[in-house]
């Protein structure tokens, strides 16, 4: 069983412009979430997708998006990129059974450097 | 919105000695609890969680906690630590925002670092 993969490992970017970010759920997982960590802070979170739509969000404004494909592989996508952007992205997957609690699974996170 | 404090950023601690990471979190509602571990350069591993039934809790390295909701407090506590115990440890609460859909709430961390 293959875990949560992300890529790529580092990223440095400039201010203004914009990244992608990849995530692979784990074999059998149908959600995936993005969470951001500051560095010296707990991670936060983004948005979460489902069934390829965006099924709940954080407190992140608009520049940050994401996607999720049909094989429930996800993408997050950041606009105009700040400084304070510069954090560990971390992506967890999870199977949504709409009866119980569902763990989520992390993958090892992506580490953007805005300059 | 749920909250969660952990309330010692940085604990060190002697190798063999007990240990605990203090965890409080805000909600008056159920509430399912995690700690996860982070080593450094690495994402996050579940150490434990509370979902329901015994208050205590377990990990397969030795580590407990013990869920209190009078206090509403989540400590995790290993009576001998080991160097491999040095990392970064967060509390977290979930938030249900929908059937099914949960989103974790964390706390900003304690860093335990084991002295030899």
């Amino acid at each position: 069983e293959t875990g949560v993969t992300q890529s790529p490992t580092h990223l440095i970017k400039t201010r203004g412009q914009q990244v992608t970010l990849r995530c692979s759920s784990q074999s059998g997982h149908n959600t995936v979430s993005w969470y951001q960590q500051a560095l010296g802070q707990g991670p936060q979170f983004i948005f979460q997708y489902y069934r390829e739509e965006e099924n709940g969000r954080g407190n992140f404004p608009p520049r940050f998006s994401g996607l999720q494909f049909p094989n429930y592989s996800s993408e997050l996508n950041v606009n105009a990129l700040e400084l304070d952007d510069s954090a560990l992205y971390l992506c967890a997957s999870s199977f949504t059974n709409r009866a119980h609690y569902n763990e989520q699974f992390f993958g090892p996170g992506t580490r953007l450097t805005v300059l | 919105a749920q909250s969660v404090t952990q309330l010692d950023s940085q604990v060190p601690v002697f190798e063999e000695a007990p240990v605990e990471l203090r965890c409080n979190y805000s909600s008056s509602v159920s509430v399912y609890l995690f700690w996860y571990v982070q080593y450094p350069n690495q994402g996050l591993q579940l150490l434990l969680k509370y979902l329901s039934g015994s208050t205590l809790v377990e990990s397969i390295n030795g580590f407990e906690a013990e869920f209190n909701k009078s206090q509403t407090s989540f400590h995790l506590r290993k009576p001998s630590v080991h160097i491999s115990d040095t990392a970064e440890y967060f509390c977290a609460v979930s938030d249900r925002f929908g059937a099914g859909s949960y989103q974790l709430t964390f706390g900003k961390g304690t860093k335990l670092s084991v002295i030899p």
